[in-house]
């Protein structure tokens, strides 16, 4: 089974800075690394799939890239309703794994 | 509109049963993979198992196998996740979720288990 680890686990940033988040796989993993945003309260919400492509209605400042083992998340400028956790995931079939998130929370 | 509606909060003793729901609408149910994710308090995201429910296909994580039951009702467009004998470690928020093109896009509510004697 495939171990996802994300760093930091809490970030503390300003609205309008650049928020860069991590992922790593304990294992080459395919294109299938997601991220999702979570509020408290509220379900995870899919931001990121396949790496690098935005689900519908999600801004252009969420920016996923990599590859092999090593994923970031990249949230361009922040905005005030981006300070949330968010969790990396990668599926192999029907087998889904999920990091331990990143909380992103204002400084 | 893509919805999941899983069933209200549940308060119950160790040692009881539970069944709870996620009802979906707006798409075609029977023929995506519908999963549970549990995230007890303060905690990530654990995948619990998922169907398929046109065929009632199923597979549980390791972690899972043996301590929940995942089932469907295709002509009611329902999953379902069960405990036959709860305890204070199956408190947590059990969300559905529908697995996707794009992964895991569409998510229920989620509903609080609160397991105490």
């Amino acid at each position: 089974e495939v171990v996802l680890t994300q760093s930091p686990a809490t970030l503390s940033l300003s609205p309008g800075e650049r928020a860069t988040l991590s992922c790593r796989a304990s294992q080459s993993v395919s294109s299938y690394v997601a991220w999702y945003q979570q509020k408290p309260g509220q379900a995870p919400r899919l931001l990121i799939y396949d790496t690098l492509k935005r689900a519908t209605g999600i801004p252009a400042r969420f920016t996923g890239s990599g590859s092999g083992t090593d994923f970031t998340l990249t949230i361009s400028s922040l905005e005030p309703e981006d300070f949330a956790v968010y969790f990396c995931q990668q599926r192999s079939n029907w087998m889904v794994t999920f990091g331990p998130g990143t909380k992103v929370d204002i400084k | 509109e893509v919805q999941l509606v899983q069933s209200g909060a549940e308060v119950k003793k160790p040692g009881e049963s539970l069944k709870i729901s996620c009802k979906g609408s707006g798409h075609s149910f029977n023929l995506y993979w519908i999963g549970w994710v549990r995230q007890m308090p303060g905690k990530g995201l654990e995948w619990m198992g998922i169907i398929y429910p046109d065929d009632s296909d199923t597979r549980y994580s390791s972690s899972f196998q043996g301590q929940v039951t995942i089932s469907a009702d295709k002509s009611i467009s329902t999953a379902y996740l069960q405990w036959t004998s709860l305890t204070a470690s199956d408190t947590a928020m059990y969300y559905c979720a529908r697995l996707g093109e794009p992964g895991v896009d569409f998510w229920g509510q989620g509903t609080l288990l609160t397991v105490s004697s």
